[in-house]
């Protein structure tokens, strides 16, 4: 399964957008790439995902370079709310079943 | 609909204790998981199931065991607690398909420890 890469910490002030980044550069073509988030050591709470082309939904955007060894995750406007641990990953899946792979995430705080 | 639920919310055990922490989802979602989070780390899988009588391992799965008798419900085992299970514990489910597109939904978490 492709491995992921984040920076371990990032700030943002309140009400820009934050953008994380993401290397997986072992990526296979039918792998998705997925982010979550986790705040105060809550569950973690899905936030999107894709597989080539750029998303978006309520939450955030999601940015898939063409070679798809990279993307970033936006936050268009951060709130003080939106600091927690940011994971990307990789979706592995194999003939019995699909799984999450966890790195160690980027810690973003929100700066007021 | 609830979502997943998980029990109890704090635990604390005795070295060689067992213990059952329970995980429901009300969404009929097939596949379930257990993961464990230590400090300062990301989530490790434990065991997974595609469905209901299939389990399988994950990355840590030494001194845990499972078992999946209906859709809803995934217990996880502590078989004779130990000091290094100390962790939060989350459950995990979503629903089958393929390619990746389906998202799983978390649990509150367990905080176990073990003295």
């Amino acid at each position: 399964d492709a491995k992921t890469t984040q920076p371990p910490s990032m700030d943002c002030a309140e009400g820009r957008a934050a953008n994380l980044p993401c290397n997986h550069s072992t990526i296979s073509g039918n792998e998705y790439v997925y982010w979550y988030r986790q705040i105060h050591s809550q569950g973690p709470q899905y936030i999107i995902h894709g597989l080539k082309n750029n998303e978006t939904n309520e939450m955030a955007s999601l940015i898939i370079t063409e070679d798809r060894k990279s993307s970033t995750l936006i936050l268009p406007h951060a709130t003080l709310r939106d600091t927690a641990v940011y994971y990307c990953i990789v979706r592995y899946e194999e003939t019995s079943g699909s799984r999450l792979t966890f790195g160690e995430g980027t810690q973003l705080t929100v700066n007021p | 609909n609830a979502g997943v639920t998980q029990t109890p919310k704090f635990q604390v055990l005795k070295t060689g204790q067992s213990m059952t922490l329970q995980c429901a989802q009300d969404m009929n979602h097939e596949y379930m998981s257990w993961y464990r989070q230590d400090p300062g780390m990301g989530l490790r899988l434990i065991h997974y199931s595609v469905g209901a009588g299939i389990t399988d391992q994950g990355e840590v799965p030494n001194g845990y065991n499972v078992s999946r008798s209906t859709t809803e419900d995934f217990p996880l085992r502590l078989l004779s607690a130990a000091p290094s299970q100390t962790s939060v514990y989350f459950c995990a489910s979503d629903s089958t398909g393929t390619s990746g597109r389906e998202t799983q939904y978390f649990g509150p978490g367990t905080r176990l420890l073990v003295l």
